[in-house]
């Protein structure tokens, strides 16, 4: 059964890079599409992007060319870089997979999620 | 950009009540469109996918319906465990979730 753990610091600053990385364990990570989705205290989820095999990435047209998500598969690992924070970008950020299936765009694996503040 | 509308944002009702929660697209998406349950502090959990789909271990009483620009997911016979907060996510161009729709004990 496979397992999502997303790991990082939970604490940034404002102006800096939040970065976090998703541990996929207990599956393989090709011929899926891999997810970032966040979602702020009381509030409703938001996708950021999603990557496939290392080559091919999707963003939320609304994060504005702050973002950037990358796999390394050897490490059965992928990660989110997003830029210029503000508090307006503290949330739980979870990691999640969609099917080995072209046809779904769903998400059918999630990470527990973790807690990133932005804040001096 | 395809925008998701769910309503009602909030709807009580008690358990064993038939439970119907809309989400409008303002674009067609065909039938890509899945359905979540959250629970508080939980990450989502996946209900239902191609708009009408069980995914493999959900419940039943469970069903989604639509296509084009408008969805529905109902729950037969609320249990305890159902009153959460319900996503539907688009998947025909990008991904975009609604604002969600709370489900509380009347």
């Amino acid at each position: 059964q496979v397992q999502l753990q997303e790991s990082g610091p939970g604490l940034v600053k404002p102006s800096e890079t939040l970065s976090l990385t998703c541990s996929v364990s207990g599956g393989s990570m090709s011929r899926h599409y891999w997810s970032w989705i966040r979602q702020p205290p009381g509030k409703g989820l938001e996708w950021i992007g999603n990557v496939y095999n290392s080559d091919t990435t999707k963003y939320n047209p609304s994060l504005k060319g702050r973002v950037s998500i990358s796999v390394d598969t050897s490490k059965n690992q992928f990660s989110l870089k997003l830029s210029s924070v503000t508090a307006a970008d503290t949330a739980v950020y979870y990691c999640a997979r969609e099917p080995d299936d072209i046809s779904r765009g769903d998400l059918d694996c999630w990470g527990q999620g973790t807690l990133v503040t932005v804040s001096s | 950009d395809i925008q998701m509308t769910q309503s009602p944002s909030t709807l009580s009702a008690s358990v064993g009540d038939r439970v119907t929660i809309t989400c409008r697209a303002n674009q067609s998406i065909y039938n890509w469109l899945a359905w979540y349950q959250q629970r508080p502090g939980k990450a989502p959990h996946l209900l239902i996918y191609k708009a009408s789909t069980l995914e493999t271990g959900v419940p039943s009483r469970f069903s989604g319906s639509g296509s084009g620009t408008e969805f529905t997911l109902t729950i037969n016979s609320l249990q305890p465990d159902d009153f959460a907060t319900y996503y539907c996510q688009q998947y025909h161009s990008y991904r975009t979730f609604g604002q969600g729709t709370k489900v509380d004990i009347k």
